[in-house]
């Protein structure tokens, strides 16, 4: 079986400009979560979707980031415009209910 | 006072040894608690759930203390492979997920 597909694994990019996260979660999950880690700040929850739908987005740092779930196999975490304190590995992880999740690679986010 | 406090690391201990790690807990309405294990730059990965009758998988040991606001994990008969970045995990209000700072693991020969 797939697990939690994200893409890219890695970014570098330019003060300023739009980064794009993508997640394919787990088929049939029903819940969606998107987290950022950092050494200074730990693994910190960004958003969760429950059937698609935003559910809690109170960890979304600032209005630069903004989250999507079209369907309930895509979902996207977009930083517009990015800084160098974005600097993280983004997780995205799905889960079949309020237990366990199942966490992607990563992608790790570069910011210059 | 962080929501998920975790005991400060590192642990360094030899093969065969006991250890125990510790992690407190701020929302008494936290319903759900995880440990969760994270190796160096990969992803976490579900150890194991805690319940408040205590539950064990093999060498794993996860205890609740719903009223002191805490939970443990004991691991014996340490191996090296166990070596890793131990995350606690409280969950709130269904979905909300709190993870610790996590406590790294050393195990030696």
């Amino acid at each position: 079986d797939a697990g939690v597909i994200q893409s890219p694994r890695h970014e570098v990019t330019e003060m300023g400009q739009e980064v794009t996260l993508r997640c394919k979660p787990i088929s049939g999950h029903n819940s969606l979560f998107w987290y950022r880690q950092t050494m200074m700040r730990g693994l910190e929850l960004l958003i969760y979707f429950n059937n698609n739908v935003p559910i809690d987005d109170s960890g979304m740092p600032e209005d630069r980031f903004s989250a999507k779930m079209p369907n309930a196999s895509f979902s996207t975490l977009k930083i517009q415009p990015s800084e160098p304190r974005d600097s993280a590995v983004y997780f995205c992880a799905s889960s079949p209910g309020a237990d366990e999740q199942y966490f992607g690679p990563g992608t790790r986010l570069t910011v210059t | 006072r962080k929501e998920v406090e975790q005991d400060p690391g590192p642990f360094n201990v030899p093969e065969g040894a006991t250890v125990a790690f510790n992690c407190t807990y701020s929302n008494s309405a936290s319903q759900s608690f995880f440990w969760y294990r994270q190796d160096c730059r990969k992803e976490p990965k579900l150890l194991m759930s805690v319940y408040s009758s205590g539950n064990e998988d093999g060498r794993f040991t996860a205890q609740l203390n719903r009223a002191s606001q805490y939970i443990s994990l004991l691991i014996r008969d340490s191996k090296l492979s166990d070596s890793a970045t131990y995350l606690c995990v409280v969950l709130t209000g269904g979905f909300k997920t709190i993870f610790g700072a996590g406590t790294r693991l050393f195990v030696k020969a």
